[in-house]
């Protein structure tokens, strides 16, 4: 597609379960971020791919969170045991080549808002 | 620290208003790389602007323009003759060259145009 697309859009889960959200980058695009944004706050970094691997993911807030990209494109963040506290909107961005390079932006995607009851 | 303040959280003005979006950064960095990030209702962050810590010029895209001061670390967004259609979230962020390559973003402010 021609932006990033993220599924679902919403998830609602209880306590204590499983979830996964998707990412689908640009196509070409090989650096990929995944960011979360709780109420009336800016997005907060969380993990950073270029290809397959994670080349930082010191924004991690604990080992309950996990992401993977298996073939260097779509992407997919993991949430063992939910707690209410995860309850946010998780934003994937896209980039052409990696931010530090100065030559492109981060193009992101709608969200999903998740919510933990 | 590295660190972006938008000191306004909410902003209201009526339609055809010109209006001021205050961004303050923290870096140690040298160089540098500032962003203004719209958000509206849909949720998508849209981008609007990057620009180098090396070129201090003042940029204008219609009715938006932005002013890129180093010396007093700001980088303040100006929305000239508002519309309804500016109302949204806008985000001021900092990314830095060759490290890291994470966007850290300020808290927003939420912009009202009111018709």
């Amino acid at each position: 597609g021609a932006g990033v697309s993220q599924t679902p859009s919403n998830k609602v889960t209880e306590k204590g379960k499983y979830v996964e959200l998707r990412c689908d980058p640009i196509s070409g695009h090989t650096a990929l971020y995944w960011y979360r944004q709780s109420l009336g706050q800016g997005p907060e970094f969380l993990i950073y791919f270029q290809g397959t691997g994670a080349a930082d993911d010191s924004g991690l807030p604990n080992d309950r969170f996990f992401a993977v990209r298996p073939e260097g494109s779509v992407s997919t963040l993991k949430i063992q045991r939910t707690e209410r506290g995860d309850s946010a909107v998780y934003l994937c961005a896209s980039s052409l080549t990696a931010l530090g390079s100065g030559s492109t932006e981060a193009f992101f995607g709608q969200g999903t808002r998740l919510t933990v009851v | 620290a590295q660190k972006v303040t938008q000191a306004q959280t909410e902003i209201s003005v009526v339609e055809k208003e010109d209006v001021t979006l205050d961004c303050v950064y923290e870096t140690r960095d040298t160089t540098y790389y500032l962003f203004w990030y719209k958000q509206p209702p849909s949720g998508e962050l849209v981008f609007l602007i990057r620009r180098n810590s090396f070129d201090e010029q003042n940029e204008i895209s219609g009715r938006y323009s932005w002013n890129f001061q180093k010396s007093t670390s700001s980088f303040n967004f100006t929305i000239t003759a508002s519309q309804v259609v500016d109302s949204a979230v806008y985000f001021c962020a900092l990314s830095f060259f060759r490290r890291d390559d994470k966007i850290i973003f300020g808290k927003g402010t939420r912009l009202h145009i009111l018709p």
